[in-house]
């Protein structure tokens, strides 16, 4: 069974800059993958930040961005606000099927 | 304006059927895949499966076959998750989402507001 990986929980301060990974039990995550990217708080639905590893939606604030870094998929917020606090999730592609990570737990303090 | 609306909150109880909707609008249905999602109480995302609705094209996660079917109706431009039989722990948010599923790239860019289940005896 395929397994994605992220790092359960992150601490950034306020303007500062935190990267966040996603990584495959497979292997490499590469292009190929074409990870997503999500962004949930509490009581709200996903909302979609990067797809296909480095493309913004038209909503997605310019100060977050993705990646490739080493052999994970990588979304990286700079410039960190409050409001970014929020749980992220990575979506990876395997082939006609698509595996979510556990997400990520980024808190702003 | 691309929306996906999906049908409001259902209870009921282990063993019945539900049948559950995700309205599209705002684009031509038939060319964009939608994805089923289940997000179950206090745990994370888990990807279900997908439908291509110009040709009813479907692909299940393994875990999710046999489980749930997904289906569409094309003349009213809707998408529907389906269970024969519910247990207690398909009691779960769920979303739909649309996606952008070619040679070349991979984007889910709208999804639903969430349809919660809740399956209780």
């Amino acid at each position: 069974q395929t397994v994605v990986t992220q790092e359960p929980s992150l601490t950034v301060s306020p303007g500062g800059t935190v990267t966040l990974t996603c990584g495959s039990s497979t292997g490499a995550v590469t292009r190929g993958s074409y990870a997503n990217w999500f962004q949930q708080k509490p009581g709200q639905a996903p909302r979609p930040l990067i797809y296909s590893t480095v493309n913004k939606h038209s909503w997605t604030p310019s100060r977050i961005s993705g990646s490739l870094l080493g052999d994970k998929a990588a979304l990286t917020l700079s410039g960190v606000q409050p409001e970014d606090e929020a749980e992220y999730y990575c979506l990876v592609y395997y082939g006609d099927t698509f595996v979510f990570g556990p997400g990520t737990k980024v808190t702003v303090l | 304006e691309v929306q996906l609306v999906q049908s409001g909150a259902e209870v009921k109880k282990p063993g019945e059927s539900l049948k559950i909707s995700c309205k599209a609008s705002g684009y031509r249905f038939t060319t964009f895949w939608i994805g089923w999602v289940r997000q179950l109480p206090g745990e994370g995302l888990e990807w279900m499966g997908i439908i291509y609705p110009g040709d009813s094209d479907t692909k299940y996660t393994p875990s999710f076959r046999g489980q749930v079917a997904i289906s569409v109706d094309m003349s009213r431009s809707v998408a529907f998750l389906q269970w024969s039989g519910l247990k207690t722990s398909d009691t779960a948010i769920y979303y739909c989402a649309r996606m952008d599923y070619t040679s070349g790239w991979v984007l889910v860019d709208y999804l639903g507001q969430g349809t919660l289940v809740t399956v209780s005896s």
